[in-house]
């Protein structure tokens, strides 16, 4: 089954500490992508990935770290997590512009 | 800046009733139109796409009317059904540069009543 893997799904942790939220995909893609959603603001970009080992900024890049060192995995790492980071956060990945994108099942994140 | 203005905030349809959702983007470099169907506690799921190429394009009960010269695009849902509720977003995406971000409107709450 064709499918985006976010690990955890729940979590809650203090100001500071570092943290991982995982991604992984089946389907080969090239292209992956972390996104944040807030009520009321929709869906916003983090980061995004083209291919291993290149990665670049979305619109909202600020407190975030990425790496692409496998083709299937593209990890979201918080340095120094902070409340205004608590959001629900989704990976997305998919083969080529103009076709679907395919989003893991979320990850919410609280920062207290 | 909100590239992509999305509205209504939220809307409730009789069952059998049409659900119309719209769309407006301002960059003319858009040339991808998708839409996503969210149910709680999921991932966005693509639902149907569009690109200027078309006015119009159709998938069962779900429509996407589109309108290159005004720069908006809608989303209709005809015989709405109680399983149709969820959030709905419109998205764009662009031809220029490698990045395939998607900007997506700020969702509309649908919610079909039985």
């Amino acid at each position: 089954e064709a499918q985006v893997t976010q690990n955890p799904r729940y979590l809650i942790t203090v100001t500071g500490k570092k943290l991982t939220v995982t991604c992984s995909q089946n389907m080969n893609h090239e292209y992956m992508s972390w996104y944040r959603q807030d009520p009321g603001l929709g869906l916003r970009q983090i980061y995004y990935s083209m291919n291993v080992e290149v990665t670049d900024k979305g619109d909202v890049p600020e407190g975030y770290k990425v790496s692409r060192k496998e083709k299937r995995n593209f990890p979201l790492i918080l340095e120094s997590p902070s409340p205004n980071q608590t959001s629900l956060y989704f990976c997305a990945s998919s083969f080529l512009r103009y076709t679907e994108a395919f989003f893991g099942q979320g990850t919410r994140l609280t920062v207290v | 800046q909100q590239q992509v203005k999305q509205s209504p905030q939220s809307l409730i349809v009789q069952k059998g009733g049409i659900s119309i959702i719209n769309c407006a983007y301002e960059n003319t470099a858009f040339d991808y139109f998708p839409w996503y169907q969210q149910f709680p506690g999921k991932g966005p799921a693509l639902l149907i796409a569009i690109r200027p190429d078309v006015s119009e394009k159709k998938e069962g009960r779900f429509t996407i009317s589109f309108n290159k010269s005004a720069k908006q695009f809608s989303l209709h849902i005809m015989d709405s059904q109680p399983g149709d509720s969820a959030t709905y977003f419109c998205a764009a995406s662009g031809s220029g540069g490698s990045n395939y971000k998607l900007t997506f409107g700020k969702g509309t709450l649908l919610t079909v009543n039985p």
